[in-house]
């Protein structure tokens, strides 16, 4: 089955510079890579997904990038701020999303520092 | 709100205890899950739902049983767990290849 890795585990950075969590994946069928954000004592909530036919998408502070060669992929946050403080997961699926649910990495606690 | 509702949000049980976590999602998905969260663990893929009709099931011990009687609503009965069963049990839902929206979850502790 699929096996994502995720690195780092915790991430501490000032506000308003930049973060970066990477993720690589196993299955090459993989061909679908959302990002979750969950707050202490919430739900995960999706950020931003890219599908394998791109290589990068960007949604105003957050981008992500692909790189199917390698299988690994990447969230960006730019100019980070106190709110973006929480743990972020990494997916992959072979059925864009659905049907055979989603494999998930053990999270990057993204720590903002005033 | 997301659309998924989950009960109860914490639930404290005994080993010997029966009792059932319940979701329901308003968002006119036809897939749902149950996912299971554990302290520096990743989220772990419990049981998928297509239709009403189970696709997946991830080696989950038996006293985990999952029911999903129309598309709207999933259930998972619990019996006789053990203290490592407790985490927090994610509820999702989806349009089958489609994005995944997570209910708030169930905080389970098992004594």
């Amino acid at each position: 089955g699929e096996n994502v890795e995720q690195h780092p585990s915790t991430l501490s950075v000032q506000e308003g510079d930049s973060a970066v969590i990477k993720c690589t994946y196993s299955d090459s069928a993989s061909n679908y890579f959302p990002w979750y954000k969950q707050e202490l004592g919430k739900r995960p909530q999706l950020i931003i997904d890219i599908r394998s036919n791109v290589g990068e998408k960007k949604d105003q502070r957050i981008a992500v990038t692909l790189n199917k060669t390698a299988k690994h992929f990447s969230l960006h946050i730019t100019e980070t701020q106190p709110e973006d403080s929480a743990v972020y997961f990494c997916a992959a699926s072979l059925s864009g999303g659905g049907a055979d649910g989603l494999t998930f990495g053990k999270g990057t606690h993204l720590i903002i520092q005033p | 709100e997301t659309g998924v509702t989950q009960t109860p949000r914490h639930l404290v049980m005994g080993m010997t205890n029966k009792k059932s976590l319940k979701c329901e999602q308003h968002l006119g998905h036809n897939a749902m899950y149950w996912y299971k969260q554990s302290a520096k663990k990743p989220l772990e893929l419990m049981f998928v739902y297509n239709f009403k009709e189970q696709t997946e099931n991830n080696s989950v011990p038996s006293r985990f049983s999952p029911e999903c009687p129309n598309s709207s609503h999933l259930f998972l009965h619990l019996h006789t767990l053990q203290p490592e069963d407790s985490a927090l049990y994610l509820c999702a839902s989806s349009q089958v290849n489609e994005k995944l929206f997570f209910g708030s979850g169930t905080q389970l502790s098992v004594l």
